[in-house]
């Protein structure tokens, strides 16, 4: 099983600021299989990301996702109000399916 | 709209069953794998398990943690996923989420591009 670790757990930020989340893997994340999802309080997870750097439907462009093998990141570019949350990565690449601890990106 | 609701959440007592259904609209439902999720209270999603769609013989795959115990089915014809769960334990409390599955080919795994909203376990006596 890939175990995937996420940090920093915590992410203390203003609005308007550049938010860097990274997700390891403790094996090589096969064709970079990786999803990124965001967590509000409350709601249900909402895909952002797949395939390691795919935006989904809808999500805007200060979203990205990027990296291979063991590392991967995800990049708010400019934090707005609503991106306050908690954004967990995901791996399909083997089986099963795995899910990182997440990390919550809060206002600081 | 495409959309996924669960339902069937409540308090279930140690040892006995609660069956959960998850219901779609808004796209051809047997078309999908469907999987299960839960979140316990104030943790990380951690998968239950998933079924494949007809093509792929309605197999399931089943956690660790709920094989043996937990059941997924479905029932195209209503869009309908369903999550039996039997002898359930005090540490299936969780909100129970359902999502629509995609994967790039059938040798990987799953991501969900469509969730539902959750509906709440409680197990407790």
């Amino acid at each position: 099983e890939i175990v995937l670790t996420q940090s920093p757990g915590t992410l203390s930020l203003s609005p308007g600021e550049r938010a860097t989340l990274s997700c390891r893997a403790s094996q090589s994340v096969s064709n970079r299989y990786l999803a990124w999802y965001q967590q509000k309080p409350g709601q249900a997870p909402r895909l952002l990301i797949y395939g390691a750097s795919s935006r989904a439907t809808g999500i805007p462009d200060r979203f990205s996702g990027s990296g291979s093998g063991t590392d991967f990141t995800l990049t708010i570019s400019t934090l707005e109000p609503e991106d306050f949350a908690v954004y967990y990565c995901q791996q399909y690449g083997g089986s099963p399916l795995t899910f990182g601890g997440g990390t919550t990106v809060e206002i600081k | 709209e495409v959309q996924l609701v669960e339902s069937g959440g409540g308090l279930g007592q140690p040892g006995r069953s609660l069956r959960l259904s998850c219901t779609g609209s808004g796209f051809t439902f047997g078309d999908y794998a469907m999987i299960w999720f839960r979140q316990a209270p104030g943790k990380g999603l951690e998968w239950v398990g998933f079924i494949r769609n007809k093509p792929y013989g309605e197999t399931t795959e089943y956690a660790a943690a709920v094989k043996g115990r937990f059941t997924i089915s479905r029932d195209d014809s209503k869009s309908i996923a369903s999550l039996q769960m039997n002898s359930l334990k005090t540490e299936d409390t969780a909100i129970y989420f359902c999502g629509r599955c995609r994967r790039p080919s059938i040798l990987t795994s799953y991501y969900m591009d469509v969730w539902g909203k959750g509906t709440t376990v409680t197990v407790s006596s």
